[in-house]
This record gives C-alpha cells, structure tokens and sequence, in this order.
C-alpha cells in the first residue's frame, strides 16, 4: 500500500507560468482533498472531489485555480499564470466514502510549490 | 465561522517532563475534532478523532480529550522523537462537506 502519493515533491516555477499538481490516492479511495499550507499558517482546506466530480471547492480562490479528479488517473490541481502569493505547500489527502470520520484522512508528503 | 485556535505555538519539554497541548474550537454543530502529527517535510499523519464531550482516546503516550470548547493533547513522558508539531481540526455537521478546519499548531520539541 504505497499511499497518498503526490508529485512532484518540489515545483519551482517564475511568475506568470502554470503549475500542475498531481496526486494518486490510496488504493480504494474514491475521495480526495487539497488543502494549502503557507508559511506560519495552518492547513486551508481547498475543494474537495469525487471522480469526476467536484464535491464542494469553498476554499479555491475564484480565478486561476482548478481541480479535477477524472475517472482515470490522479487528481490535478492547477494554478494559472502563478504568482509570488501561490508560493506554498499543497497537500493532498484521500479517504474511503464514509469512512474519513472514522479513520481520518490519509495525507500525502505536499507537493511545495516556489514561485521565483 | 468555524475557527480552531492553538497553543502553546511551541512547546520545548525535557525527556519524561508531560505536559497537555490545548485546541479551541468554536463550529456549528461538531461532528468530529480531529488530531494530527507532523513532521518536518512530511504530511499530517493521523492520530484520533473525538466525537462528542467526555470522549477520550489513547495511542502509546499520547491521550485527547475533548470537551464541549476544547480538547488536550496530553503527553506523558514524552521521548526525543515524540517531537513535531500537532494539529487540530474540526469537522462541521453542517452543509455535509467534509472540509477539516485546522489550528495553526503545536510545535513540540523534546529534548533528550
């Protein structure tokens, strides 16, 4: 059971360039979660999804940001034309359907994004 | 606004010294407070979820408590490597997300 696993594990990118973060979930997790974790901050939560579908995204910023958890592959988080701000660590996190309460949520290492 | 406040910031014990870390909550309707352990470089890892005041729950040395307004973490006789930081979140009831709202944290240090 190889876990949460998020890639790559460190992005650099200038300003004005896209990022694309990738996480796999756990083997039989259906449900996935971002949250963003700036420096001297705690964890923000981001969207939550479903495959193929976006469950609740009260935490994206409303322009550049997108997710998406397809039928096939890992879920993507994208960050358009970034900026200095978006510099951060993202964290990804799965859970089976019903069982987050119960179990918690199984985190992946981040993905620490540096906008240069 | 469901909110999650946290402290100490840091904590610095010495090897056997315990010691209870606090989490303040205010959210409409708890359906869960959760704590969390991490390490530098590395995601949270999972340590319990507290349902309802009076619940308390056990790991090694470590024990939570969880009131109607906050919980405890408390560490007995702590180790070197009991040391990170600790979180706190708390899961609302309503809206049925399944959103945590995390405190800023507890870094632990223990020296040996």
């Amino acid at each position: 059971n190889a876990g949460v696993m998020q890639n790559p594990r460190h992005l650099v990118r200038r300003r004005g360039q896209e990022a694309r973060l990738r996480c796999s979930p756990m083997k039989g997790h259906s449900h996935v979660y971002w949250y963003r974790q700036l420096p001297e901050e705690g964890l923000k939560f981001m969207v939550y999804l479903q495959k193929e579908n976006i469950i609740d995204e009260s935490g994206m910023p409303k322009e550049r940001f997108s997710a998406e958890f397809p039928k096939e592959g890992p879920s993507i988080l994208r960050i358009q034309q970034v900026v200095r701000g978006d510099s951060a660590a993202y964290f990804c996190a799965s859970s089976r359907p019903g069982q987050a309460a119960n179990y918690g949520y199984t985190f992946g290492s981040g993905t620490r994004l540096t906008v240069v | 606004e469901d909110q999650v406040t946290q402290s100490p910031e840091a904590l610095r014990l010495q090897e056997g010294e315990s010691s209870s870390l606090n989490c303040s909550y205010t959210v409409s309707g708890l359906r869960g407070l959760f704590w969390y352990r991490q390490d530098p470089g590395k995601g949270p890892e999972f340590l319990f979820t507290l349902y309802s005041a009076g619940e308390e729950k056990e790991k090694e040395r470590l024990k939570a408590t969880l009131t109607k307004k906050e919980s405890f973490l408390h560490i007995t006789a702590p180790k070197p490597e009991d040391s990170a930081t600790y979180l706190c979140a708390v899961q609302a009831k309503q809206g049925g997300s399944e959103k945590l709202v995390f405190g800023k944290g507890t870094k632990l240090t223990v020296n040996p």
